[in-house]
């Protein structure tokens, strides 16, 4: 299975500022069909994840263009423009390259300083 | 507007199963590849199973295989899940979520405890 790893574990970030969270693949995340699945979701305290990015670099529908990602091959990252306070919880990467399984990051809590 | 509405909390003793439904509305369950995803209190994200449209079958994880089994009622688009032999480390938070996860219900919590 790929196992994915994200650092830092938790971001403190002050509000208007820039956050950044990366993740690494231990396998290339590059699919025989050309895409890279790659997945970025938001998990606001107490409620279920959220999708937020998905192949490296696509908005889902509803995401604020703030939130953005890149990344190639086995490494990825997620921005964040100018953190708002609505912005606090956990960001997970997942990977649907080599499904199955689904893997998922450890999980990076943001919070505000 | 599509959802998936989730049943609700269950407690359950060790060594028994519990079933949990995904009730889908807003579209129908034949149009979406359900999978099922597990959260135990303050840890990460873990898929349990779902349903492969590349393959047309449901496959599971290999940590819950014997233990699992994921079901449709196309004539209600309800979604289930079942457990079985539960013991306390499967006390968790348990959601259904479409394929690429572009959709989650709001998840049941289910207590193992005697």
């Amino acid at each position: 299975d790929i196992v994915m790893t994200q650092t830092p574990l938790s971001s403190p970030v002050t509000l208007g500022q820039p956050a950044s969270i990366s993740c690494r693949s231990s396998q290339s995340l590059v699919h025989s069909d050309g895409n890279t699945y790659l997945s970025w979701l938001q998990q606001r305290p107490g409620q279920p994840p959220r999708l937020l990015i998905y192949k490296i670099s696509n908005r889902f529908s509803g995401v604020p263009d703030r939130f953005s990602g890149s990344g190639a091959g086995t490494d990825f990252t997620l921005k964040i423009s100018r953190v708002e306070a609505e912005d606090v919880g956990v960001y997970y990467c997942t990977q649907a390259t080599q499904f199955p399984p689904y893997t998922f990051g450890q999980g990076t809590k943001l919070e505000i300083k | 507007q599509v959802q998936l509405v989730q049943s609700g909390a269950e407690v359950k003793k060790p060594g028994a199963s519990v079933k949990v439904s995904c009730k889908v509305s807003g579209y129908t369950l034949t149009e979406l590849s359900m999978h099922w995803v597990r959260q135990a209190p303050g840890k990460g994200l873990e898929w349990m199973g779902g349903f492969d449209p590349e393959d047309g079958e449901t496959i599971y994880a290999q940590k819950f295989q014997g233990r699992v089994t994921m079901t449709e009622d196309t004539s209600t688009d309800t979604a289930y899940m079942e457990l079985s032999s539960l013991r306390s480390e499967d006390t968790a938070v348990y959601y259904c979520a479409t394929h690429g996860f572009d959709l989650w219900g709001r998840g049941t919590l289910v207590t193992v405890s005697s």
